[in-house]
């Protein structure tokens, strides 16, 4: 099947600093590829959805300027977390989608698990 | 309203014992559902999808009810591997999901 991997796989970090979070498909090219963030005991939320090429689409209540999307390729997508704070620790969770159905299964990475102290 | 309810359990069940997870959705213009496993601190993993007709997969099943907007998971026989979060999942087309809190299974011998 098709693989998704994320780096780094978690990440301490002092707060006020950016981090960065890759996503990459390893065997297929993602026309779409999508961020979740999941807080304990939740439900995994849609955070933005980003298309190659062009800019990402935020969920509402998602601060675009704080979380920085990059799609540059039909490979490569990237989330970083500007200036975070204790609140933005979490689970990240990116999937990776192609194109040419309705229903565009998504495959998910590994995540990433963010603490900032 | 929560878009998509789970009951968040745990549900604990003996090995070889049958369990059963309801999900409601709001969305009435959903078309597409699906069961995925999500293992602790893990990313979730697709089990399967769930069509009108009902279907089935070894020990799970899977149906739904578009008049009563609920999707069903019953798990057979239970194993210890089967301890895990089900999450029920909604989709309204073009990739776009929307996940429940989750189910937790826990399988005890």
């Amino acid at each position: 099947g098709a693989v998704v991997s994320q780096h780094p796989s978690w990440v301490i970090c002092k707060s006020g600093t950016s981090v960065k979070i890759e996503c990459r498909s390893l065997d297929f090219q993602a026309t779409t590829m999508f961020w979740y963030r999941q807080f304990p005991k939740q439900s995994l939320m849609l955070m933005a959805t980003s298309n190659e090429g062009s800019k990402a689409t935020y969920e509402q209540g998602v601060e675009k300027d704080k979380f920085l999307i990059n799609h540059a390729s039909l490979t490569l997508s990237t989330l970083t977390v500007t200036s975070a704070h204790p609140e933005d620790s979490s689970f990240y969770i990116c999937s990776a989608s192609t194109s040419g159905r309705l229903y565009n299964e998504q495959f998910f990475g590994p995540g990433t698990r963010l603490t900032v102290l | 309203r929560k878009e998509v309810e789970q009951d968040p359990g745990p549900f604990n069940v003996p090995e070889g014992a049958t369990v059963a997870f309801n999900c409601t959705y709001s969305n009435s213009a959903s078309q597409s559902f699906f069961w995925y496993r999500q293992d602790c601190r893990k990313e979730p993993k697709l089990l399967m999808s769930v069509y009108s007709s009902g279907n089935e997969d070894g020990r799970f099943t899977a149906q739904l009810n578009r008049a009563s907007q609920y999707i069903s998971l019953l798990i057979r026989d239970s194993k210890l591997s089967d301890s895990a979060t089900y999450l029920c999942v909604a989709s309204s087309g073009y990739s776009t999901l929307t996940f429940g809190k989750g189910t937790m299974l826990l399988v005890s011998p």
